[in-house]
């Protein structure tokens, strides 16, 4: 099983719609991070996260520690939100990043 | 620049091959990681760096993998005698401070391809 799972692996939505990606995870952690990767490979930080809800522009990310889950949310999507998004706890017994697979976001005009 | 750069970004090897994979982390930024990330998977942790001093090398996949950072910037990573199941983007991230859980800052990886 992975310690990072995140769902779904793919979704497809019209501008403007409300997304939502859901993680869950297994391990102990002290913090999350939210990351979009673009094609070409590059990664970005969006959030990094221990209790409650950040809030970014269009981007909102919440967190429960006791259910163990997370989700990332993009109002009003447009287009270029087109991405991978990949969830990544701090865990292990080294305290190192654990990666979820990642979703894939296509937005359509 | 300012941000993390790679290089190659792109490099195909025959089997049996050494090859070299090379980070510019940001100036000053003193944790260095390198991740191996295979197609259509999520980044797996290989190594991490504090300074010069490579703290934690429990990813690494196989003693073929070997990475260092002799003056603690710049950080190379060489495989040696690749194989195909090595082929996947290498990526590298650096962070400001030493320990794990400071934000990262990620390079756009080197795709290697073994064929």
């Amino acid at each position: 099983k992975n310690e990072v799972e995140q769902s779904p692996q793919n979704l497809t939505a019209q501008e403007g719609e409300f997304i939502t990606i859901n993680c869950s995870y297994s391990v102990g952690i002290s913090a999350l991070h939210w990351l979009q990767q673009h094609p070409g490979g590059g990664i970005v930080s969006l959030f990094m996260l221990s209790s409650g809800k950040k809030k970014h522009g269009r981007l909102i990310a919440t967190i429960n520690i006791q259910e163990k889950h997370s989700s990332l949310h993009i109002t009003a999507s447009h287009p270029r939100d087109s991405a991978v998004y990949i969830c990544a706890v701090y865990g292990g017994s080294q305290g190192n990043l654990i990666f979820g697979k990642g979703t894939k976001l296509s937005v359509k005009p | 620049g300012a941000g993390v750069s790679q290089s190659p970004r792109y490099k195909v090897a025959k089997r049996g091959q050494d090859v070299a994979l090379r980070c510019d982390p940001i100036s000053g930024h003193v944790s260095l990681f390198w991740y191996q990330q295979a197609l259509g998977q999520g980044p797996e942790f290989l190594t991490y760096f504090q300074n010069e001093a490579q703290l934690d090398k429990s990813g690494l996949p196989s003693d073929r993998f070997f990475a260092e950072r002799p003056e603690g910037s710049v950080s190379t990573l060489k495989i040696q005698r690749t194989q195909q199941e090595d082929s996947a983007v290498y990526l590298c991230a650096s962070s400001l401070y030493g320990g794990r859980e400071g934000t990262q800052y990620f390079g756009p990886g080197t795709r290697l391809t073994v064929l």
